[in-house]
């Protein structure tokens, strides 16, 4: 079975750092990349970004671009979404995603991980 | 503001069917057959419903089906059960840098 499961929830400070993780599991983790989306409270999806495990190549969008970093680990088939300084507007569902590149669809989603910040 | 157009929201009675469209431009959802439809229940992750505009996963129920004309794709379920009441999202690729786009959201009320 094809899988991605996330690490779990977290609670922050602003101002402090955190990294997440997505680990692929039942295919070959550097045949797709993997993507990074955010749902906020009672929002829609916003993709941030992307990753390539093949070689690490990175895409993110401009609305994220210098706040977040994608990077992945290929020989633990795991990507990350990390940040250096939390923000209380960065509270929020983060879901990982399998992404083939081509044709652009996402399947599986991970189970999601909750960030909360908040002094 | 979303790069897709979605409406807000969409109901129908179990057992009718219901269409929702998903508008963008000629840079992704009219230039490409790559569409998809994902389906989001409430504190759950979104679920791939259908692919490259019309392909259905394995395991998604026939009761699905999708379709594009022009800039504008369209989600279609048939024969409504309470089950299907959820969110729904469209993706397309698209030709700008960003490699990833999703619509605003449609949420599925079923009567």
């Amino acid at each position: 079975e094809v899988q991605l499961v996330q690490s779990g929830a977290e609670v922050k400070k602003p101002g402090e750092s955190l990294r997440i993780s997505c680990k692929g599991s039942g295919y070959s983790f550097t045949s797709y990349w993997i993507s990074w989306v955010r749902q906020m409270p009672g929002k829609g999806l916003e993709w941030m970004g992307r990753i390539d495990p093949s070689d690490s190549y990175t895409n993110y969008s401009p609305s994220f671009q210098g706040h977040v970093t994608i990077s992945a680990d290929k020989s633990i088939s795991t990507a990350y979404l990390q940040w250096s300084s939390l923000k209380a507007s960065d509270t929020a569902m983060y879901y990982c995603a399998r992404h083939d590149g081509p044709t652009g669809w996402f399947d599986p989603w991970g189970q999601g991980t909750l960030v909360t910040v908040s002094s | 503001q979303s790069a897709l157009t979605q409406p807000a929201s969409v109901s129908g009675s179990p057992g009718q069917s219901i269409t929702i469209s998903c508008t963008g431009t000629s840079s992704d959802v009219g230039g490409y057959n790559y569409v998809s439809w994902y389906q989001q229940h409430p504190g759950k992750a979104p679920k791939l419903m259908i692919y490259d505009v019309s392909n259905r996963p394995s395991g998604v129920s026939n009761r699905f089906s999708g379709s594009k004309s022009g800039n504008t794709a369209s989600l279609t379920i048939s024969g409504l059960q309470a089950e299907d009441e959820a969110d729904y999202y469209c993706s397309s690729y698209t030709s700008s840098s960003t490699q990833g786009v999703f619509g605003g959201g449609t949420k599925l009320t079923v009567l």
